[in-house]
């Protein structure tokens, strides 16, 4: 079975700019989570899409956004770049069920903004 | 809230080193524990977890003990090589709310 995939690997874009990232979650698994990994904050959570509804979200501006489509694949989207914004952005997927805790991450987008 | 705390790193071994990374938590509830682990410019891959206290999750030759009296998932290794060389993240998921709460994070480094 495939893992979770997102597009593209490397990204680079200039401050006041936006971008949006692309996952697709394993084969079945309709729950796609987003993270921010950075060096001085480390891993954050940004939001959690189930059934193409937004279920959770971390505390990041509303700058940061997301969606879900009917096929379980998910896009977010950061307008207006900060430097501040350059990170390595983690999708997450996981099995639905209330014992489905554990999450299964695909290699990251590394964004820099300049 | 619900926290984590690991040690911090690097931690320097030499291979066949016995390791231990330790990891804390804070949690309201009944938290499932995990650990993930980075290889560099890597995602993250699940490492193990542990779902009660008790528990023991295992794998690769890692361990680690769910022990909710001192609220540590410590994660072990008997023998460890240069191959093990990455980050290890300890992180636990609560309740209804799925997300991920982790720890900073120890960067592992094994010499030959």
């Amino acid at each position: 079975k495939a893992g979770v995939t997102q597009t593209p690997r490397y990204l680079i874009k200039t401050r006041g700019q936006q971008v949006t990232l692309s996952c697709s979650p394993i084969s079945g698994h309709r729950s796609v989570s987003w993270y921010q990994q950075t060096p001085g904050q480390g891993l954050q959570f940004l939001f959690e899409y189930f059934s193409e509804t937004q279920r959770n979200k971390g505390n990041f501006p509303g700058r940061f956004s997301g969606r879900q489509f009917s096929n379980s694949r998910s896009e977010m989207n950061v307008s207006t770049l900060e430097l501040g914004d350059s990170a390595l952005y983690l999708c997450a997927s996981r099995l639905p069920g209330s014992l489905s805790y554990e999450q299964y991450f695909g290699p990251g987008t590394r964004l820099t903004v300049t | 809230g619900n926290s984590v705390t690991q040690m911090e790193g690097p931690v320097t071994l030499s291979e066949e080193a016995f390791l231990t990374i330790n990891c804390t938590y804070t949690a309201t509830g009944y938290p499932s524990l995990f650990w993930y682990v980075q290889y560099p410019g890597e995602g993250l891959q699940l490492l193990l977890k542990a779902t009660k206290a008790d528990d023991k999750g295992s794998n690769k030759g890692f361990e680690a003990t769910y022990r909710k009296e001192t609220t540590s998932f410590h994660l072990e290794k008997g023998s460890v090589q240069v191959s093990d060389s990455a980050v290890y993240f300890c992180a636990l998921s609560e309740g209804s709310n799925y997300q991920l709460i982790w720890g900073a994070g120890t960067k592992l480094i094994i010499k030959p």
